[in-house]
């Protein structure tokens, strides 16, 4: 199946810091990826859905200047989570849409806020 | 929007055959039904994916009633390293961008030796 790489896989960083999220669709174009959250032991949360050259669409309580999403090119999404705190420490996972209504997911990468 | 159930958790034993039933009466003309496995620390995996009758691959088969309300994926006799969670995702993309893409409470699947 088609591969959706996130980096980096696990970042610790203080609070206050901003740290970047990259998601990149490697074997294909993606015009749409989306960005997930998610707790121990509990499902995925959509945040957001990133289109191509276009501005990003979120869900309902998720602050957009928080959680910045770039999707600059057909193959790279980023989240950029300003400004962070120890409660934004989570599991975050990308997804991207490929074919037939396909959407395959990225490793996901693990944020600890300290 | 397209609300799935499913069971919250199975166990099996080694060697059994799996169906997991995951409900989703509120599905749309345009939605697919696509299954993934998620082991933990890990983003989800496809396994599976159908929009009506039968579908099978090398690891998989799902099964979709005409009326599409639900759906049955089956894991021929499971071993211990399919001990995951499974979700069943009920959604549409079209031009404008994703629709109906939540993912439920999913199944925490226990195989057990």
């Amino acid at each position: 199946g088609a591969v959706v790489s996130q980096h980096p896989s696990r970042v610790i960083c203080k609070s206050g810091t901003s740290v970047k999220i990259e998601c990149r669709s490697l074997d294909f174009q993606a015009t749409t990826m989306f960005w997930y959250r998610q707790f121990p032991k509990q499902s995925l949360m959509l945040m957001a859905t990133s289109n191509e050259g276009s501005k990003a669409t979120y869900e309902q309580g998720v602050e957009k200047d928080k959680f910045l999403i770039n999707h600059a090119s057909l193959t790279l999404s980023t989240l950029t989570v300003t400004s962070a705190h120890p409660e934004d420490s989570s599991f975050y996972i990308c997804s991207a849409w490929a074919l037939e209504n396909t959407i395959y997911f990225g490793e996901g990468s693990w944020l600890t806020v300290v | 929007l397209a609300k799935t159930t499913q069971p919250i958790s199975m166990d099996s034993y080694e060697g059994q055959e799996v169906n997991i039933t995951c409900s989703h009466n509120n599905i749309a003309t345009n939605d697919y039904i696509t299954w993934y496995q998620q082991f933990p620390s890990q983003g989800p995996r496809f396994i599976i994916q159908g929009y009506k009758t039968k579908v099978t691959n090398e690891v998989a088969s799902l099964f979709i009633p005409a009326d599409r309300k639900s759906s049955t994926l089956s894991l021929p006799r499971v071993s211990l390293s399919d001990t995951a969670v499974y979700y069943c995702l009920v959604g549409d993309l079209d031009q404008t961008g994703a629709n109906n893409l939540f993912f439920g409470t999913g199944t925490r699947l226990t195989v057990i030796p």
